[in-house]
């Protein structure tokens, strides 16, 4: 079983929707929380940590959930520069080592 | 001021041939990564320094050879080119926050093509 799963998407969606990924990780042991987003044929960048009371940045908006051992991103208002895929990467402090999910692709249309 | 910086950005050369990408990271980080994104555009951790040190080798053949001269400094070597290096590789830096949390910064990455 992979460490951190995604559903590739993509998503199509228009501008001004509303669009949730979640994130499942198979690791309880796993204490920080992050989503990156990547742009075609760029790096990742960091987007927002995730913490344990969910968070909040602009139109983002994320959330965990141990018990469940899922994350989840909102965005709100899509805008037409959210397009790019979106990593769900977790990481244990013993291990110092990052797993990074596949990615989910996000599409925002006019 | 590029936090994260990789050279070269474009790598194209034949199989069998010996070649070396650099990464430096002005963050003051003390932790340093190579990760592998193939051509599914899945990203896989390769290597870890922490300090100068060794931490993590995944199961990479042993024709990648890092190299960390100092904390701010990681360098990958491979020998023996195969069609299969190809891909995009990307140098990490991280710092632990406050918070406990590890965040990583990224170059800009390396596109290797064996032919």
């Amino acid at each position: 079983r992979k460490e951190v799963e995604q559903d590739p998407g993509p998503f199509n969606v228009p501008e001004g929707a509303t669009v949730a990924f979640n994130c499942t990780y198979s690791n309880s042991a796993s204490q920080s929380f992050f989503w990156y987003r990547q742009d075609c044929r760029k790096e990742p960048k960091l987007l927002m940590s995730v913490y344990s009371s969910g968070n909040e940045d602009g139109r983002f908006t994320a959330q965990l959930n141990r018990a469940s051992q899922y994350i989840s991103l909102l965005i709100r208002d899509s805008k037409l520069s959210d397009s790019a895929t979106y990593l769900c990467v977790v990481n244990r402090y013993n291990f110092n080592k990052f797993y990074f999910g596949s990615g989910t692709k996000l599409n925002v249309k006019p | 001021d590029t936090a994260v910086s990789q050279t070269p950005k474009y790598l194209v050369t034949q199989m069998g041939n010996d070649k070396s990408i650099k990464c430096e990271q002005n963050l003051g980080h003390d932790t340093m990564y190579w990760y592998k994104q193939d051509s599914k555009k899945f990203l896989k951790i390769m290597f870890s320094y922490n300090n100068k040190e060794l931490i993590i080798n995944e199961t990479v053949p042993n024709r990648f050879s890092p190299k960390s001269p100092d904390k701010a400094h990681l360098n990958l070597h491979i020998n023996s080119l195969e069609l299969g290096d190809s891909a995009v590789y990307f140098c990490a830096s991280s710092v632990s926050s406050g918070t406990g949390s590890y965040e990583q910064y990224f170059g800009p990455g390396t596109r290797l093509t064996v032919t």
